[in-house]
């Protein structure tokens, strides 16, 4: 089993609609997660922590399901600077990295 | 806002040359990673580095690889005969001390091998 898997997309959406995806990881004892966006052949950028009770930045949601062992993203009210690919991480003293979900929205 | 710079931007070097990257992490951080991007695939961990020593390496850093902080700013990884396989894109990283370890990226260097 890969360490963390993604669905890769691509999600296509309109402006203004809301888009959500998940990512699961495979050591039950990864202490903390994350979601960066990498736009294309630029550096990952973090985008927000993921905490266990569920944390918002803006229009960004992130769950962590500890028991289940995934994490998603939620992003209300898309933009078209939203166009990117989500990588999940997860960090166990190194960071190990999905392979991204490609997020475009047309406008 | 303190950011993570690396050098050069590219770096074009035949086979079997030694090639180094320079990373300047962000000044109060105190861990410091180095990390690869083959095109078209995922970011893959290669070392991280604390309190001047190797902390974690991948299997990928094997012995052809090398880091060094030689001064209070800089953070070098070297190759010291590259591969064609070794043309990535190469991102420093460094964090701050205590949860949850966020790591902030710079740039990167794209490092082509001819």
């Amino acid at each position: 089993r890969k360490e963390v898997e993604q669905d890769p997309g691509p999600f296509n959406v309109p402006e203004g609609a809301t888009v959500a995806f998940n990512c699961t990881y495979s050591n039950s004892a990864s202490q903390s997660f994350f979601w960066y966006r990498q736009d294309c052949r630029k550096e990952p950028k973090l985008l927000m922590s993921v905490y266990s009770s569920g944390n918002e930045d803006g229009r960004f949601t992130a769950q962590l399901n500890r028991a289940s062992q995934y994490i998603s993203l939620l992003i209300r009210d898309s933009k078209l600077s939203d166009s990117a690919t989500y990588l999940c991480v997860v960090n166990d003293y190194k960071l190990s990295f999905g392979a991204g979900t490609t997020v475009t929205v047309r406008a | 806002e303190p950011e993570v710079t690396q050098t050069p931007s590219h770096q074009v070097t035949q086979m079997g040359q030694e090639v180094i990257l320079r990373c300047v992490p962000i000044s109060n951080h105190l861990y410091f990673y180095w990390y690869r991007q083959i095109l078209g695939q995922k970011v893959e961990f290669l070392v991280s580095f604390y309190n001047n020593e190797i902390s974690e390496k991948s299997e990928i850093f094997d012995d052809q690889f090398s880091v060094e902080r030689p001064d209070g700013s800089n953070f070098t990884l070297k190759i010291r005969s590259t591969k064609l396989e070794d043309s990535a894109m190469y991102f420093c990283a460094s964090s701050g001390s205590g949860m949850p370890y966020e790591q902030y990226f710079g740039p990167g260097t794209r490092l082509t091998v001819t």
